[in-house]
């Protein structure tokens, strides 16, 4: 299985400051076909996963621009340009190339 | 807009089988740019996909190896829902289970783009 390692785990954010997290796979999620399937989902308190930006860059609909994705092969990022108190909660990538999907172990982002 | 009705039993005993449904309204079971996937997510095991069902002229079916042989992801196009079973489970099966639907075709991925609300099993006698 392919192994998504994210870090920090725990980001402490100062509202209208940016903020990163880091994801990296054990393995290229560049398929042949060119595309990278690498997501990042938010789980905000109390919800269900909901989906923030699907192949690395592109984000699901109603995702404000402020969140913006970006790697290659193994290595990938995801950037709130401005921090806000609606972004709280834990941020998850996950590995779309194979079977069976992984997700890396969650990112707790707070408010300082 | 696509919405997941999880329902099923919130106890389980062990040893026995876990059940719980997914209705699908907004979209079709049977759509050819979807698949219908259970994932469960528990303090241990974090976010853990589990299996999922989809339609491309046929039905296919994949699930994770740490529970091959005990689950079953099945559709049902006359409801218009997915299933998910999950045999001899054990007290490290109780997690919140959630139905999701991720899209995709032979030509474009847009992540699991929708998911239920989740639903709390505890494995316990």
């Amino acid at each position: 299985d392919i192994v998504m390692t994210q870090s920090p785990l725990s980001l402490p954010v100062t509202p209208g400051e940016p903020a990163s997290i880091s994801c990296r796979s054990s393995q290229s999620l560049l398929q042949t076909n060119g595309h990278t399937y690498l997501d990042w989902y938010l789980q905000k308190p109390g919800q269900s996963p909901q989906l923030l930006i699907f192949s690395v860059s592109n984000r699901a609909s109603g995702v404000p621009d402020r969140f913006s994705g970006s790697g290659s092969g193994t290595d990938f990022t995801l950037k709130i340009s401005r921090v806000e108190a609606d972004d709280v909660g834990v941020y998850y990538c996950m590995q779309a190339i194979q079977i069976p999907r992984t997700f890396g172990q969650g990112t707790k982002v707070e408010i300082k | 807009q696509v919405q997941l009705q999880q329902s099923g039993p919130v106890v389980v005993k062990p040893s026995q089988t876990l059940s719980l449904t997914c209705a699908i309204s907004g979209d079709s079971v049977s759509s050819n740019t979807a698949a219908w996937n259970w994932i469960r997510q528990s303090p241990s095991r974090g976010l853990e996909w589990l299996g999922r069902t989809y339609y491309r002229s046929r039905w296919y079916n994949d699930y994770a190896e740490s529970v091959k042989g005990r689950i079953t992801v099945s559709p049902d196009t006359s409801k218009n829902q997915v299933s998910l079973h999950l045999s001899s489970v054990t007290p490290e099966d109780t997690a919140i289970f959630y139905c999701a639907k991720q899209s995709f075709d032979s030509t474009a991925y847009g992540g699991i783009d929708y998911w239920g609300h989740g639903t709390l099993v505890t494995v316990s006698s």
